[in-house]
């Protein structure tokens, strides 16, 4: 099983920083396998990034990803306040697929 | 627009089967693969499986052996079975669908809340 590492586990920022996560896979992912999702309380995660950088539709653009191999990065360049929530990185490369144990975004 | 929604008990004993349904609306359950996914409060998330609209299915080994899922097409909708519950399986249980030919879960249900206590 690959595992995924996310780090920080808590990010305390304030609106108009730079997020950077980070998301550590314990075996090499083709980057095409590699999603992140955006969780806000009481709610589903939502689809923000897939292919490792491409964004889902309707994601504003201040959110990208990038990576290879093991280490991918999920960054917020400009965080608005609609943006705290905990953040999840996913593979389906291989069987079985998995999610990071999640970033939380947190205001300062 | 699709929408996805699980219905189910909120709270089963342990030892019992956990069952519940994903309803899909506004658009084919046909060409798609279906999963499940699961939340303890406070926790990340564990992917349980999947099922084709044609009946094939992926298990994670993690649950293998407690876990069936079926579909439904006729009623658009598809279903998960957990045997032998424990606490351990107390959760919000989540329905999704992935992009077709992809594992990237676009569509979301709004997740139900299953408790196993006694």
């Amino acid at each position: 099983e690959t595992v995924l590492t996310q780090s920080p586990g808590t990010l305390s920022l304030s609106p108009g920083e730079r997020a950077t996560l980070s998301c550590r896979a314990s075996q090499s992912i083709r980057s095409s396998y590699l999603v992140w999702y955006q969780q806000k309380p009481g709610q589903a995660p939502r689809l923000l990034i897939y292919g490792a950088s491409t964004r889902a539709t309707g994601i504003p653009d201040r959110f990208s990803g990038s990576g290879s191999g093991t280490d991918f990065t999920l960054t917020i360049s400009r965080l608005e306040p609609e943006d705290f929530a905990v953040y999840y990185c996913h593979h389906y490369d291989s069987s079985p697929q998995t999610f990071g144990q999640g970033t939380k975004v947190e205001i300062k | 627009q699709v929408q996805l929604q699980e219905s189910g008990p909120g709270l089963v004993k342990p030892s019992e089967t956990l069952s519940l349904t994903c309803t899909v609306s506004g658009d084919s359950i046909n060409g798609y693969y279906w999963s499940w996914i699961r939340q303890p409060a406070g926790k990340g998330l564990e992917w349980i499986g999947r099922i084709s609209s044609s009946g094939s299915t992926h298990y994670n080994p993690s649950l293998k052996s407690r876990v069936t899922m079926s579909v439904d097409t006729s009623n658009n909708q598809f279903s998960l079975d957990l045997t032998s519950v424990t606490a351990a399986d107390t959760a919000v249980y989540y329905c999704a669908r992935a992009v077709a030919g992809t594992g990237d879960f676009e569509y979301w249900g709004q997740g139900n809340l299953v408790t196993v206590s006694s």
